[in-house]
């Protein structure tokens, strides 16, 4: 079946640091691929998607490209600040019924100042 | 325009005793979700409905049951809760347009059975 991969966390970077959080994924066809990013105590919210190969997404600074080459949608930000210390997933979506999203486990940041 | 609203925000249970939990949209969108969030393990589907009048199982569907009540709201109801129902669950929405759909997430409940 369809799966995504994250890279482990907790990731812990200082202020203005280069951001790179790594995601593979395994899918029969075309998924669309989606970072979502969850602040504390609340619920996961959209950062930015992509719908086909070489596309790229991009929101607030981050940024992630669909590369079909590699099965990857690494998120990169240039310079994370403290705000932007929070919980990130890379999703999968796939085919045209509801239900058909596969996420990964989530990669846990904190930006310390 | 609240998005997607969930109650409780925290419960405790009892090993057995059971519980409904409430979801409601006003985004007016075709398809509904119920996920659990564990450690370690993302977001695991338990049941989605793609449209009003609609449900099926996801990943992880055992031990829960849900209702498609209108358009609007989408209820996840445990019978008898157990141990390892504790988790933090979240229901989304989207419109379903057969494209790369958005989900839309609420802001969780926390829930644990002793």
């Amino acid at each position: 079946g369809d799966s995504v991969t994250q890279m482990e966390g907790p990731v812990t970077l200082s202020e203005e640091a280069f951001l790179t959080i790594n995601c593979t994924y395994t899918a029969t066809g075309y998924p669309s691929l989606f970072w979502y990013v969850q602040y504390p105590g609340e619920g996961l919210q959209l950062l930015l998607k992509a719908t086909k190969a070489d596309d790229k997404g991009s929101n607030k600074g981050f940024e992630a490209t669909y590369r079909k080459e590699t099965t990857s949608f690494h998120l990169e930000k240039g310079s994370v600040q403290v705000s932007d210390s929070a919980v990130y997933f890379c999703a999968l979506f796939k085919g045209t019924n509801a239900g058909k999203s596969t996420f990964g486990d989530g990669t846990t940041l904190t930006v310390k100042p | 325009n609240a998005g997607v609203t969930q109650t409780p925000k925290f419960q405790v249970l009892k090993t057995g005793q059971s519980m409904t939990l409430q979801c409601a949209q006003d985004m007016n969108h075709n398809s509904m979700y119920w996920y659990r969030q564990d450690p370690g393990m993302g977001l695991r589907l338990i049941y989605y409905s793609a449209s009003e009048g609609t449900t099926d199982k996801g990943e992880v569907p055992n031990g829960y049951n849900v209702s498609r009540l209108n358009k609007r709201e989408f209820s996840l109801r445990l019978e008898s809760a157990a141990p390892s129902q504790t988790s933090v669950y979240f229901c989304a929405s989207s419109e379903a347009t057969g494209g790369a759909d958005t989900q839309y997430f609420g802001p969780g409940t926390r829930l644990t059975v002793l």
